[in-house]
C-alpha cells in the first residue's frame, strides 16, 4: 500500500466552481499536511501546508485534515482558469522530515 | 534573487552516457534533495543533504550519485545513463517549513 494516494484526475470543472482535491494517507504518525500547486513545465511550489487537523483558510483556498479518517483534501472556491495546474498533496512526520507526494490531480477549469 | 536554477533545461542523451545535472541555491538552505517526476507515479526521492559534506540515498538512488561540496552546490550525476532514466528531475531546498524547487531538467535516454 502507498503511503499517501491521490487520484490523479484530470479534472475538468467550469469557472467559479467550487473544486474539491483529495488524498488519503496510511499511517496515523503523519503530522504535518501540505497542498502543492504545479503548473506544466514548472517546479511545484507550495500552497499551504498544515499541522493539525481541522480547516485552514488562506484566500480561496481551504486545506482540511482529518486525522481520524487519514484524509486530506484542498477546496478551492471561485475557481479560474489560473487555478488549472497539477496539484500534490504531501505528507511528512514533521516540517524537517523528509516528504511523501501524492501523484498529483492534473485540474482543469473551463472559462 | 534567483532561488533555485537548474541546468541544463532539457538533454536528449545517449544510454551508456555519463551526465550531470547541477542545482545551485542562494538562499543559503542546509537541506537540498533531488527528486524525479515520472507520470502516474508522482516525485520521487533520489538523494538528499541535511548539510553541506552530507548526503543520504532516498527512495530511487540506485543509478545515481551526488555530492555536496558547498551550501549552495548539489550536483546529481547519472555514471552511465539508462533508458528508464528518463524522466523530469527537480531540485530542491529547505527551510525549517517549505520546500522550494527548482524549475526542472527534462532528460530523455534514448
Amino acid at each position: 500500500q502507498k503511503e499517501v494516494e491521490q487520484d490523479p484526475g484530470p479534472l475538468s470543472v467550469p469557472e467559479g466552481a467550487i473544486v474539491s482535491l483529495n488524498c488519503t494517507y496510511s499511517n496515523s504518525a503523519f503530522q504535518y499536511f501540505m497542498w502543492y500547486r504545479q503548473y506544466s513545465r514548472k517546479g511545484p511550489e507550495l500552497l499551504m501546508y498544515t499541522y493539525s487537523s481541522g480547516n485552514k483558510e488562506d484566500g480561496r483556498f481551504t486545506a482540511q485534515v482529518d486525522k481520524s479518517s487519514k484524509y486530506i483534501s484542498l477546496f478551492i472556491r471561485d475557481s479560474q482558469p489560473s487555478d488549472s495546474a497539477t496539484y500534490l498533496c504531501a505528507i511528512s512526520y514533521s516540517s524537517a522530515s523528509k516528504i511523501i507526494f501524492g501523484s498529483g490531480t492534473r485540474l482543469s477549469i473551463r472559462p | 534573487i534567483a532561488g533555485i536554477t537548474q541546468a541544463p533545461t532539457s538533454q536528449i542523451l545517449a544510454a551508456g552516457r555519463r551526465m550531470t545535472l547541477r542545482c545551485t541555491q542562494d538562499m543559503r538552505h542546509n537541506a537540498m534533495y533531488w527528486y524525479r517526476q515520472d507520470l502516474g507515479l508522482g516525485l520521487r526521492l533520489i538523494h538528499y543533504s541535511n548539510t553541506a559534506g552530507t548526503t543520504g540515498k532516498g527512495e530511487v538512488p540506485d543509478g545515481y550519485s551526488v555530492s555536496r561540496a558547498n551550501t549552495d552546490d548539489f550536483p546529481l550525476t547519472l555514471a552511465s545513463a539508462v533508458p528508464s532514466q528518463t524522466s523530469v528531475y527537480f531540485c530542491a531546498s529547505s527551510d525549517l517549513d517549505t520546500q522550494y524547487f527548482g524549475p526542472g531538467t527534462r532528460l530523455t535516454v534514448l
